[in-house]
């Protein structure tokens, strides 16, 4: 099994660039998770899917951020403008089921300048 | 109130010892808990999961978990420095509109010292 796989591993971007990451789950699991890491808040959840459609998206900051997930093996989140606040790790987990454990992937750390 | 609550930590044993994390979490209805681990720089791994009352082994990982007052802990016995790391309590939602939902605790970083 692949794992969860996101791209990219790194982005240094400059402020109100366009910013898109990308996830690939776990064949065959149901749901996708999209968390934010930083050292002050630790890990945030921005959004998550179930069978493609989105669940609860509160966790998104504002505007700037959205996410979709056109079909079971492929999610992006997008930053439109971004901004140097948006610098974290970006993480994409996926699970099998409502109560089974999430698995994650390696991360996308963000550098917005 | 936090959905899930750690001791803040840090928490420091020697080598061999018995590593107590803790964990209490909002939501009388949760029904999954699991531990990760996160070394600095990596992605959270998932080291035990815990559905019912009870004790639940994993070679040198215990995890015990109470529903009666909403708490969850992992026992490290025989810590090595390898397990030095940040360990990661999360709780999933059972029901509601939320089912699924998966909170996060802020983490108890370990460090076992040689």
């Amino acid at each position: 099994d692949a794992g969860v796989i996101q791209s990219p591993r790194h982005e240094v971007t400059e402020m109100g660039q366009e910013v898109t990451l990308r996830c690939k789950p776990i064949s065959g699991h149901d749901y996708l998770f999209w968390y934010r890491q930083t050292m002050m808040r630790g890990l945030e959840l921005l959004i998550y899917f179930n069978n493609n459609v989105p669940i609860d998206d509160s966790g998104m900051p504002e505007d700037r951020f959205s996410a979709k997930m056109p079909n079971a093996s492929f999610s992006t989140l997008k930053i439109q403008p971004s901004e140097p606040r948006d610098s974290a790790v970006y993480f994409c987990a996926s699970s099998l089921n409502f109560d089974s454990p999430l698995h994650f992937g390696n991360g996308t750390r963000l550098t917005v300048t | 109130q936090k959905e899930v609550e750690q001791n803040s930590g840090p928490l420091s044993v020697p080598e061999g010892a018995i590593a107590s994390l803790n964990c209490t979490y909002s939501d009388r209805g949760s029904q999954s808990f699991f531990w990760y681990r996160q070394y600095s720089g990596k992605s959270p791994e998932l080291i035990m999961s815990i559905y019912s009352n009870g004790d639940k082994e994993d070679g040198r990982f215990t995890a015990q978990l109470n529903k009666a007052s909403q708490y969850v802990s992992l026992l490290i016995r025989d810590s090595q420095p390898s397990d030095s790391a940040t360990y990661l309590c999360a709780v999933r939602r059972a029901g509601g509109s939320t089912l699924g939902r998966l909170y996060f605790g802020r983490g108890t970083q370990l460090t076992v010292w040689p």
